[in-house]
């Protein structure tokens, strides 16, 4: 089975600080990769998704994450956070094939807590 | 804007009631998925569907079955409820042609007692 680990289970900031979210899989063969973020109260929405091209993505709100392969890692960053992007954030992966392949395996979160 | 619901936000059973929770897309997705979400353990999936009438057990299908009657509506069913089955309960939909990502709907808080 597929795994998604993601090395932070809460991460403190203070505004202006740059964050960086770990996200390392077990799968070697081709991934396609997400960040989905949970703000207090709201549902899961995806922040932003890596099938293939250049490695750098940028998605909602100032965040990019990096795709290197010979890490298996896909790792979320923001140059400089605000007190809104305290929330949860889920790194998941799909890998799957045949009736598998649209599932998702999701880590178990990081909660990214921003003091002003 | 694909809008996933669930039928309750806040749900309270008691041990070994049969308990239903609804989900419903209006996006005409083909695919929906259960799964559930505790602090620390992230998203596990129960259970999902490809097609009408069509299920596939996830990694924590024990306790649960499903029901896919009509394309839009994916029904989670807790047999006969436990306390260990408190947990957020979020169900998703993905169409086939974007089938990875994947649209949430806003949870339902089960607590069993």
């Amino acid at each position: 089975a597929q795994s998604v680990s993601q090395h932070n289970h809460h991460v403190i900031l203070s505004e202006a600080a740059s964050l960086e979210l770990g996200c390392n899989y077990s799968y070697g063969g081709t991934v396609n990769l997400f960040w989905y973020v949970q703000y207090p109260g709201q549902h899961l929405q995806l922040l932003l998704k890596y099938f293939s091209g250049d490695p750098l993505v940028k998605g909602i709100k100032g965040f990019e994450a990096e795709f290197i392969k010979s890490k298996f890692s896909f790792n979320l960053r923001k140059p400089s956070v605000q007190w809104s992007d305290t929330a949860e954030y889920f790194c998941a992966v799909n890998a799957g094939r045949g009736s598998t392949l649209g599932r998702l395996y999701f880590g178990r979160g990081t909660q990214l807590t921003v003091w002003p | 804007d694909v809008k996933v619901t669930q039928s309750s936000r806040y749900l309270v059973k008691r041990t070994g009631e049969k308990v239903f929770l609804e989900c419903v897309q209006d996006m005409d997705h083909e695919n929906m998925f259960w799964y559930r979400q505790d602090p620390g353990l992230g998203l596990r999936l129960i259970y999902f569907s490809y097609d009408v009438k069509m299920k596939e057990k996830g990694d924590i299908p024990e306790g649960y079955s499903v029901s896919r009657e009509k394309k839009e509506r994916f029904s989670l069913i807790l047999e006969s409820a436990s306390t260990n089955q408190t947990s957020m309960y979020l169900c998703a939909s993905s169409s086939t042609e974007i089938i990875y990502e994947q649209y949430f709907g806003p949870g339902t808080r089960l607590t069993v007692t």
